[in-house]
């Protein structure tokens, strides 16, 4: 198993530019999460999905959109980039049984100029 | 509110030496606890979790953690640390399946 997988790794916007971050998982977790880290902030959750077509908002969800149209991809779209999103995003997931273990992805830092 | 403190910003310790980082947490129910490690420019790799039962966990790397819940901590330990070691920890804890709460994190350094 890959586990969770996104990309791409690294990337640099101009404000006011669009991207989506994709997110990938091949363990058939129902649940999946994004979180984006910023230095003395930890993890926030931005925007979470308990199964395909279900998402909802989480911590700090302005500028950002998601959509669940599969099981196994959860991608986080930024609307119209801003450097205060400048930062490195975080895709998790987990099963109901997990006792709320999450898996995480190896991360995508995002510079926005 | 639920919420993770993490009150040492950033820790140096000498190779060898024995090592704590303080974990305090706010939540209402038994909580599912978590330590991850960050080393630079990496994603976040788990160390150890308690759900229930002993107190006493055992992680990788040779870590452990104990949790009390008369002082709401769940603090990580190493006896010898050694140089590879040194990464970003954060304490979290679980909230539901879709959501964690981390502390702000404790970068360590480590002295040869």
């Amino acid at each position: 198993n890959a586990g969770v997988t996104q990309t791409p790794k690294f990337q640099v916007l101009k404000t006011g530019q669009s991207m989506t971050l994709q997110c990938a998982q091949d363990m058939n977790h129902e649940y999946m999460s994004w979180y984006r880290q910023d230095p003395g902030m930890g993890l926030r959750l931005i925007h979470y999905s308990v199964g395909a077509g279900i998402t909802d908002q989480g911590e700090v969800p302005n500028g950002y959109n998601v959509s669940r149209s599969t099981t196994e991809d959860f991608p986080l779209r930024l609307l119209s980039a801003a450097p205060s999103q400048t930062s490195v995003y975080f895709c998790a997931s987990s099963s109901p049984g997990g006792k709320y273990e999450q898996y995480f992805g190896p991360g995508t830092r995002l510079t926005v100029t | 509110a639920q919420s993770v403190t993490q009150p040492d910003i950033h820790i140096t310790v000498s190779e060898g030496a024995s090592l704590e980082l303080r974990c305090n947490y706010s939540y209402g129910a038994t909580p599912y606890l978590f330590w991850y490690v960050q080393s630079p420019g990496q994603g976040l790799q788990l160390l150890l979790k308690y759900f229930s039962g002993d107190t006493l966990v055992q992680g990788i790397k040779g870590f452990e953690a104990e949790f009390k819940r008369s002082q709401s901590s769940f603090n990580l330990r190493k006896p010898s640390v050694h140089w590879s070691d040194a990464a970003e920890y954060f304490c979290a804890v679980g909230i539901n399946n879709n959501d964690m709460r981390f502390g702000a994190g404790t970068r360590l350094t480590v002295k040869p």
